[in-house]
């Protein structure tokens, strides 16, 4: 069964760039036709869609977000990543990535990591 | 920007049946997907493409769709069902992926 860990700072510089990596497990990352999706929660509120990439590289993004939002696969390390540009306090969330399907786009959560934007 | 409207919360107790309900304008055209989440812990999906279940969920969580609404229904509650749901679905054109707002369900 396909599992995903979250792993990067927890605490990030308002003005500066947030970055993420999702580590997959339990199946190559360039192997099927998925989704590997970030999305987010601010403490005590709902879940924010980010972004995705598909398998084949294309991207989407929440157009909220996308002037500030890149996400990237590293095959080589069976890894994803967000980059999130210019953050400030708002940006403070829990952090998760996820794995997507035909069934729905997030059928696999990694457990989350909680990023603070703070001086 | 598109919108999904679910209630802030819903009680029912133990052995009742929840409804939770999720209402937007392009859910007619587009599947809906609902999400389980316990304090501390990430979402599970619960429902996928309005009526689906995933092996693993409980044969008590069915999906179903009328018109611009959706509804999450739990048949014999139990304390473990207590927990926030989430509907998610995307805007007609497929650009926009979204969230609703959250239900917290309560068990009395």
């Amino acid at each position: 069964q396909v599992q995903l860990q979250e792993s990067g700072p927890g605490l990030v510089k308002p003005s500066q760039t947030l970055s993420l990596t999702c580590t997959v497990s339990g199946g190559s990352i360039s192997s099927g036709h998925f989704y590997w999706s970030w999305i987010r929660q601010p403490p005590g509120k709902g879940l924010e869609w980010i972004g995705y990439i598909y398998y084949s590289g294309s991207t989407y993004y929440n157009p909220s977000l996308k002037s500030r939002v890149t996400i990237s696969v590293d095959t080589s390390k069976n890894q994803f990543s967000l980059r999130l540009s210019s953050v400030t306090a708002a940006d403070t969330a829990v952090y998760y990535c996820a794995r997507g399907s035909s069934s729905s786009l997030f059928d696999y959560w990694g457990q989350g990591t909680l990023v603070t934007v703070s001086s | 920007s598109y919108e999904l409207t679910q209630p802030p919360s819903v009680s029912v107790s133990p052995g009742q049946t929840a409804r939770i309900t999720c209402s937007a304008d392009a859910l007619p055209k587009q599947y809906a997907y609902w999400f389980q989440q316990k304090p501390g812990q990430a979402p599970v999906l619960v429902i996928y493409k309005d009526s689906e279940r995933p092996s693993g969920i409980p044969e008590r969580f069915s999906g179903s769709s009328s018109g611009t609404t959706v509804t999450l229904t739990i048949s014999g509650v139990q304390a473990e069902d207590e927990a926030d749901y989430y509907c998610q679905s995307a805007d007609s054109s497929d650009s926009y992926v979204v969230f609703g707002g959250g239900t917290k369900l309560t068990v009395l």
